[in-house]
C-alpha cells in the first residue's frame, strides 16, 4: 500500500549534507508528505511534514518540488548519531469518512561515516 | 511519564498459546494506533483508534488478533493461539495531532 519510492541504502560522511529523494508520483493535490526515521532498536521517530511548501525545523529540512511529485529531506550537517532508517510516507486521506493512517514503506537505510 | 509505554517489553511464549501486550498512550491523546515490524522489514499498520469512535481494524491479519482501548486511554492488542510466524516487534503510537505519531519502544515477542 505504500504509495513511495525510496533508495534503499544511502551513505553519508560526519558532518556533511544528506540529502534523502523520495518519489511519490502518484499524490493527491490533498495528500501531506511525512517523514519518519527509525534509529536502531527504538520506535520511530517522527521528523517533519509539508503539503507543498517548503519546511525547515530543528531537526531538518523538506523541500517538496512544484509538481509534488517528490521531495527531498535535508539533514544539513549529518551526525553518527543520524544514522537510522528514514521513512517517507503519504498520509492516506480517506475518500469519505473513515480514518487517517501513515503506511511505511521500507525506507531508506542511511549510514553516517567519519 | 511523557511518552508512550509499552509492556511487557520483551515476551518468549510457546506456540498456541495467548499473549496480551499493553500501550499506555501519552495523556491527552486521542489516536492510538498499533504496529508491527519483523526482523528486518518495515512497520505494518494493524489497527488505529480515534477517540469513541470504531476502530479501523483494517490491518489486523487473521481472527487471532484483536484490540481493544478502553476508556479512551490504554489499549491491549491480544494475539490468540500464537504461531511462529507471529513473532515481531509490535509498536504502539499516539497522537493528536494527524500523522504526528509518538511511537514507544516496542514489545518484543518471539514464539517458540
Amino acid at each position: 500500500d505504500a504509495k513511495t519510492t525510496q533508495p534503499t541504502s544511502m551513505d553519508c560522511a560526519e558532518g556533511r549534507a544528506a540529502n534523502l529523494p523520495c518519489n511519490h508520483s502518484t499524490i493527491s493535490g490533498n495528500e501531506y508528505v511525512y517523514w519518519y526515521r527509525q534509529i536502531h532498536s527504538q520506535g520511530p521517530q517522527y521528523i517533519i511534514h509539508g503539503l507543498k511548501n517548503n519546511e525547515t525545523n530543528e531537526m531538518a529540512s523538506l523541500i517538496i518540488t512544484e509538481d509534488r511529485k517528490s521531495s527531498t529531506l535535508i539533514l544539513p550537517h549529518a551526525t553518527l548519531r543520524d544514522t537510522a532508517v528514514y521513512y517517507c510516507i503519504v498520509r492516506v486521506t480517506p475518500i469519505s469518512g473513515g480514518y487517517n493512517k501513515l503506511i511505511f514503506g521500507a525506507g531508506t537505510r542511511l549510514a553516517v561515516h567519519p | 511519564g511523557a511518552g508512550v509505554s509499552q509492556s511487557p517489553s520483551n515476551k518468549v511464549t510457546e506456540k498456541g498459546k495467548d499473549v496480551e501486550l499493553r500501550c499506555d498512550p501519552i495523556s491527552g491523546h486521542t489516536a492510538l494506533y498499533w504496529y508491527r515490524q519483523s526482523l528486518g522489514q518495515g512497520l505494518e499498520f494493524l489497527i488505529y483508534f480515534q477517540g469513541n469512535s470504531a476502530p479501523d481494524k483494517s490491518g489486523l491479519p487473521s481472527d487471532r488478533f484483536s484490540a481493544e482501548r478502553t476508556g479512551g486511554s490504554v489499549s491491549t492488542l491480544t494475539i490468540q493461539r500464537t504461531q511462529q510466524e507471529d513473532s515481531a516487534v509490535y509498536l504502539c503510537a499516539s497522537t493528536v495531532k494527524v500523522g504526528e505519531l509518538f511511537f514507544g519502544e516496542g514489545s518484543r515477542l518471539t514464539v517458540l
